[in-house]
């Protein structure tokens, strides 16, 4: 199962910022939190990733609570392309490859 | 910009028929998965493979499923005996680095396999 928990839904104007919340409570010291997302029926798409500091880069930013147990993915200018499931992976365990996908936030953006 | 790249796009089968499923990684990655969605359902991870070995397996990976490496390029997931409820969207993914360390994994557009 998933070490993540992230609302099911949420709904984003065009053009204003989208907040994607993500609890990891049970995150250990040295495991990063992914972000992908997947837009329809295709491939899932990386985004950012994170281990304590924010981070940010063309497509988002991520904000990591100092305890490290919560994260926000911000999309600062929403569009209609960025409609899509979007999902908050913290690795099962530090030395692990495998990505563990939960149900994730399906992010509707609307004009 | 690279990409990965699945073949076929679409594959239909009997039940209780064999099935390849074709893979191209990106040139210069080392670390190779397989996942797979059944319609509506979460993503779940198959296998991964590095170094011409099966680095982490699943649940879902039985003796039923095979991965090769057969040519330095393709990457490939063979399901020797399908049954129903291998219809499903299965994704192949590689990534420059693995071993625990940060990977981003590059997604194909994923090979949807109906088993009739």
């Amino acid at each position: 199962d998933a070490k993540t928990t992230q609302p099911p839904s949420m709904d984003c104007a065009e053009g204003r910022a989208a907040n994607l919340p993500c609890n990891h409570s049970t995150i250990s010291g040295n495991e990063y939190v992914y972000w992908y997302r997947q837009i329809h029926s295709q491939g899932p798409q990386y985004i950012i990733h994170g281990l304590k500091n924010n981070e940010t880069n063309e497509m988002a930013s991520l904000i990591i609570t100092e305890d490290r147990k919560s994260s926000t993915l911000i999309l600062p200018h929403a569009t209609l392309r960025d409609t899509a499931v979007y999902y908050c992976i913290v690795p099962l365990t530090y030395n692990t490859d495998k990505l563990i996908f939960g149900t994730g936030t399906r992010l509707q953006v609307f004009p | 910009e690279p990409e990965v790249t699945q073949t076929p796009s679409h594959q239909v089968t009997q039940m209780g028929q064999e099935v390849i499923l074709r893979c191209v990684p990106i040139s210069n990655h080392l670390y190779f998965y397989w996942y797979r969605q059944i319609l509506g359902q979460k993503v779940e991870f198959l296998v991964s493979f590095y170094n011409n070995e099966i680095s982490e397996k699943s649940e879902i990976f039985d003796d039923q499923f095979s991965v090769e490496r057969p040519d330095g390029s393709n990457f490939t997931l063979k399901i020797r005996s399908t049954k129903l409820e291998d219809s499903a969207m299965y994704f192949c993914a590689s990534s420059e680095e693995g071993g625990g360390a940060f990977n981003e994994q590059f997604f194909g557009p994923g090979t949807r396999l109906t088993v009739l």
